[in-house]
């Protein structure tokens, strides 16, 4: 079935680096745009950043922009999400999620999410 | 600046109908948006894309008594036959060109 499977959080120091993936199943990966999501605990969702289908156009927002890069390989079917510079503002759960094309538009697929806590 | 907004918090009794607003800023009455759905201790599920015309497309498997509908710059999801599962926090979320966007999130309570 259509699935979305993230990886890679964990508990790390400020200023540290980590890399989250998306490993994705079900459908033509190379197709759709995918994106960044979190949440922060008992905070909305909020949106991070955005790669086109083909991984030519990548947007962020103004908070990780600089420290944060988003970057797909279509032929293992994942997305990563490469996380520089962490900061205690950036503990949350990290969702990815499908458009329902291959650029900006509605998320129609959710991953379950992964736990990032910075903190020293 | 493109900004969705949304009450912080709605109830209704079970069995019964509410409805959910989102609201565009100004010069953007045109978006389409989507509404999500979270329930608690879970991740989002998506509900619909719901155009300006107030035609909508569902996720699979979601159930008829989820509608949406439009008037102008709001947006809106009516839940009709309320059950308890439907208590969770309700997002809608609009993208432009460069920028993804969530409303604050409606939290439903299910009286």
């Amino acid at each position: 079935q259509v699935q979305l499977v993230e990886s890679g959080g964990g508990v790390v120091q400020p200023g540290t680096s980590l890399r989250l993936s998306c490993a994705a199943s079900g459908f033509t990966f190379s197709s759709y745009a995918l994106h960044w999501v979190r949440q922060a605990p008992g905070k909305g969702l909020e949106w991070v950043a955005v790669i086109s289908y083909d991984g030519n156009k990548k947007y962020y927002a103004d908070s990780v922009k600089g420290r944060f890069t988003i970057s797909r390989d279509n032929s293992k079917n994942t997305l990563y999400l490469h996380m520089n510079s962490l900061r205690a503002e950036d503990t949350a759960v990290y969702y990815c999620a499908r458009s329902s094309s291959g650029t900006f538009d509605a998320f129609n697929i959710w991953g379950q999410g992964t736990m990032v806590t910075v903190s020293s | 600046q493109l900004v969705l907004t949304q009450s912080p918090s709605a109830s209704a009794s079970l069995g019964a109908s509410v409805k959910l607003t989102c609201t565009l800023s100004s010069g953007h009455s045109s978006y389409a948006i989507a509404w999500h759905q979270q329930q608690p201790e879970k991740g989002p599920r998506y509900l619909m894309k719901l155009n300006s015309d107030g035609s909508h497309r569902k996720g699979d498997g979601i159930p008829d008594r989820f509608s949406g509908s439009s008037s102008g710059a709001e947006r809106y999801l009516t839940i009709s036959s309320l059950q308890s599962e439907d208590e969770a926090d309700y997002y809608c979320q609009t993208w432009g060109i460069d920028i993804g966007v969530f409303g604050g999130g409606t939290k439903l309570t299910v009286l």
